[in-house]
């Protein structure tokens, strides 16, 4: 089945600066990879997604992109701000609806 | 319009008990996934139903069961709970089965 691994576990950053958390995927069907926040207590909520056709999508101040030949994609955050501190998860999907999460990133924004 | 809402939100049951977590999809979702998120990790996908039909199933066993109904609400049913299975169970809806998924806040179920 479909593997995801997410890198870095944890990130650490001063307010102003810029975030990148990086995540890979074994199946070269997948076609879809969104990016979900985490916060304490709470549901996963979609930032941000870009599919297969597409090498990067931008939202703001985050943004993704797709490498599929590396089978790997990425999420900016510039100008980073303590609300941004949450728990981020990539995924993907390879077919119907189900998603494969990574393992998380713990962002931590210092003021 | 309405998001993802999931009840209860906390559950504490005994091993061996039975459980019925509830979901309610966002207006005119017709896609219902759930997941499994153990503490520390990312959700692991149990089940998907679309249209009232299973429409896939993760790596689960099948004391797992769960329903969809013509409303497109759904229930997520474990049976013989074990210590392990508590965790924060999620749904998420979508519009249609390779459209976003947006989810709900989720039920914390603890078994002791």
């Amino acid at each position: 089945g479909e593997n995801v691994e997410q890198h870095p576990s944890t990130l650490s950053v001063q307010e102003g600066d810029s975030a990148v958390i990086k995540c890979t995927y074994s199946d070269s069907a997948s076609n879809y990879f969104p990016w979900y926040k985490q916060e304490l207590g709470k549901g996963p909520q979609l930032i941000i997604d870009i599919r297969s056709n597409v090498g990067e999508k931008k939202d703001q101040r985050i943004a993704v992109t797709l490498n599929k030949t590396a089978k790997h994609f990425s999420l900016h955050i510039t100008e980073t701000q303590p609300e941004d501190s949450a728990v981020y998860f990539c995924a993907v999907r390879t077919s119907y609806g189900k998603l494969t999460f990574g393992q998380g990133t713990i962002l931590t924004v210092h003021p | 319009e309405t998001g993802v809402t999931q009840s209860p939100t906390h559950l504490i049951k005994t091993r061996g008990q039975q459980v019925t977590l509830r979901c309610s999809s966002q207006s005119g979702h017709n896609t219902v996934s759930w997941y499994q998120q153990a503490l520390g990790q990312g959700p692991q996908f149990i089940f998907q139903y679309y249209r009232e039909e299973e429409n896939g199933r993760g790596n689960f066993p099948p004391r797992f069961s769960g329903l969809q109904f013509p409303n497109y609400s759904s229930e997520l049913n474990v049976n013989a709970l074990e210590l392990d299975d508590s965790a924060l169970y999620l749904c998420a809806s979508s519009l249609h089965r390779d459209t976003e998924a947006f989810f709900g806040q989720g039920t914390r179920l603890t078994v002791v």
